[in-house]
Order: structure tokens, then C-alpha cells, then sequence
């Protein structure tokens, strides 16, 4: 009965060096989504995917982000040539397809671009 | 376009005093859903209700309560007899009707609730 793993739970880089984010969802979870929560702010939508369709990106903030998803289970993000103002706290959420929304998010990867 | 407004950023309320979370949301959509999560320190979302577009019905659970008012699009998140576990912070969410579909939240900026003895 694991919820949403990720790793790492904290990552410290320096400016310009790129980093991956990577998201086990829950068994059985067809739906993945990305969120990024900067300090003291809600979150916001970066990507989601779904089963075998093409992935909603319509929330990645620039070309320096992107996403993979193998089949229906780990996802990667990965962020090129990091600044500043990456620095946050990206969380992942796994849902059911059509489950209205409900969707159990993991503890999130810190990081902080120095 | 979605939008989730929760205006207050921050309230410092002390134990047993019960405090209300507003909530109000923007949507073009005729069906979607509302969700209220919280945030305790340690980071992880927990999921406390979701509320379908056609269901004004308010919902109590324990100390917890919320009243759903389509008129005045708002889903304001009632906490009784607050506690000082009840310190986190709170988020009020929206998506669209998503039957078939995954679909993404839009959250509001979140509530900073801090109950002291």
C-alpha cells in the first residue's frame, strides 16, 4: 500500500548544472501530474500525464523543462541549465483516469539552485 | 480559465476558537470540482473533501465543516473548536469534471492557519 514515492527529497545544485526529478506513482494509477509550489505560494500546474495520450504541458514554464513517463509508472522531470528561480518544491501526483480530479500527491523534491 | 482566490494569507487564532477559510473560484465550466487540502509542516498534501458542482449540500465531518455557495461561488472550509494540530497550511482547489479524463488542479495560494494554546 505505498503512496507516491519521489526522489531525491532534497536536491542542492548550482546555477546552470541540470537536474532530474524522478516520481513512482501509485500501482494501478494511470493519471501523473507535476506541481511546483515556490515558497510561501499555492501550486502550480507543470505537466500531466495520461495513459497513452500525448502529455498536457501546457503548465512548463519554459523549454528548459521537460518530462518522461514510462508506460503507467515512473515519471522523470528534468530541468536544464537550472536558475534561481527554479528553486522550489516539486511535487508529483498519481490519480485514476476520471477519478474526478482526486488526485494523492508524494512528499515532493526540494530544490534549491544556488 | 480557472482561478482560486483565498484572500486571507494568514490567521493566528487560539485553541478552541473556530475559524473559517475562505475560498472563491473563478470557473467557465458548468461541472467541476472543489477540493480543500492541507499542508502540516512536514510538506505532504492531505486530502480532506472534494465537492461536486451539483451538490450544495453542506458537509460537516468532526470538527470540520464546509458550505458550498454556487451563487456566490465560494467553498469556505469551517474549522470548530480548532486544535493545535489544525496549524498547516490550507489550499482550496478546482478542476473541471474530468469523467474519462485526468484533468489538473488549480489551487488557490493557500491559508497559513496558526492555532497557539
Amino acid at each position: 500500500g505505498a503512496g507516491v514515492s519521489q526522489s531525491p527529497s532534497n536536491k542542492v545544485t548550482e546555477k546552470g548544472k541540470d537536474v532530474e526529478l524522478r516520481c513512482d506513482p501509485i500501482s494501478g494509477h494511470t493519471a501523473l501530474y507535476w506541481y511546483r509550489q515556490r515558497l510561501g505560494q499555492g501550486l502550480e500546474f507543470l505537466i500531466y500525464f495520461q495513459g497513452n495520450s500525448a502529455p498536457d504541458k501546457s503548465g512548463l514554464p519554459s523549454d528548459r523543462f521537460s518530462a518522461e513517463r514510462t508506460g503507467e509508472s515512473v515519471s522523470t522531470l528534468t530541468i536544464q541549465r537550472t536558475q534561481q528561480e527554479d528553486s522550489a518544491v516539486y511535487l508529483c501526483a498519481s490519480s485514476f483516469t476520471g477519478d474526478r480530479g482526486e488526485q494523492f500527491f508524494g512528499p515532493g523534491t526540494r530544490l534549491t539552485v544556488l | 480559465a480557472q482561478k482560486v482566490t483565498q484572500a486571507q494569507t494568514e490567521i493566528s487564532v487560539v485553541e478552541k476558537e473556530d475559524v473559517t477559510l475562505d475560498c472563491v473560484y473563478e470557473t467557465r465550466d458548468t461541472t467541476y470540482y472543489l477540493f480543500w487540502y492541507k499542508q502540516p509542516p512536514s510538506g505532504e498534501l492531505v486530502f480532506l473533501i472534494r465537492r461536486n458542482s451539483f451538490d450544495e449540500q453542506n458537509e460537516i465531518s468532526g470538527r470540520y465543516s464546509w458550505n458550498f455557495q454556487k451563487s456566490t461561488s465560494s467553498f469556505n472550509f469551517t474549522i470548530t473548536a480548532s486544535q493545535v494540530v489544525d496549524s498547516a497550511v490550507y489550499f482550496c482547489a478546482l478542476t473541471r469534471d474530468s469523467t474519462g479524463t485526468a484533468s489538473k488542479l488549480t489551487f488557490g495560494t493557500g491559508t497559513r492557519l496558526q492555532v497557539t494554546l
